[in-house]
């Protein structure tokens, strides 16, 4: 069973615009939350991170929301670049618990053009 | 040179073959997984280690093994390939609880 799901695998915006990222998770235990960014033939990098005593951490141009009620997490980067196409991916564990079972989305491929 | 390195890069072998893909890391981390990566899936963990001594099943860990020989060292076997076991597989390494995970560039494995 996924336990957090990303359900739009791409999105296509134009440079200078806000890319939202979204993601989901159904897992209420999951109290931490990460977003990771993967070029082709790299591993993927860690972006951000949000714990869930917080709803909002901000760094430079991207900004995770958190929503514990629905769930659910947005990850924006305003103004988006060129140099932000890639995949990104969201994972989800439970600080509380000590196994580091992160687990993560599917990814969505955000394409940024000129 | 990267901090968490992979060996191989790519591999094409048969159904039935042993395989052991190697992760070696710098970064002075004690915990260190192995995760694969699916079309559609997402990265899926294997298993985990937080010490040399310490081996922990994940997610999907049935036909695979692993061996903690050093800090710095965690490799991953399919003791018979099969080819559902094609993916793109990535070594993570993590300092300790709640901190990301860094990984390297991953092994593309494909078997025929």
């Amino acid at each position: 069973d996924q336990q957090v799901k990303q359900n739009s695998p791409s999105l296509s915006v134009q440079e200078g615009r806000i890319s939202i990222l979204n993601c989901d998770y159904t897992n209420s235990m999951f109290d931490y939350f990460l977003w990771y960014k993967k070029y082709p033939a790299e591993g993927p990098t860690f972006l951000i991170s949000i714990s869930s005593i917080k709803d909002k951490n901000e760094d430079g141009r991207f900004t995770v929301f958190l929503n514990k009620s629905a769930k659910h997490l947005s990850l924006h980067i305003v103004p988006s670049q060129p140099g932000d196409s890639a995949v990104y991916f969201c994972a989800a564990s439970q600080l509380t618990y000590n196994n580091n079972d992160m687990r993560f989305g599917a990814g969505t491929r955000l394409t940024v053009k000129p | 040179d990267a901090d968490v390195t992979q060996t191989p890069r790519n591999r094409i072998t048969k159904t039935g073959k042993r395989i052991m893909l190697e992760c070696s890391q710098t970064k002075g981390h004690d915990r260190m997984y192995w995760y694969r990566q699916d079309p559609g899936l997402g990265l899926r963990l294997i298993y985990y280690s937080f010490d040399v001594k310490d081996i922990n099943k994940g997610e999907i860990s049935d036909g695979y093994s692993v061996s903690r020989q050093a800090q710095a060292k965690f490799s991953l076997s399919l003791e018979s390939a099969i080819p559902n076991q094609t993916a793109l597989y990535f070594c993570a390494t993590s300092d300790y609880q709640g901190q990301p995970q860094h990984f390297g560039d991953g092994t593309r494995l494909s078997i025929l």
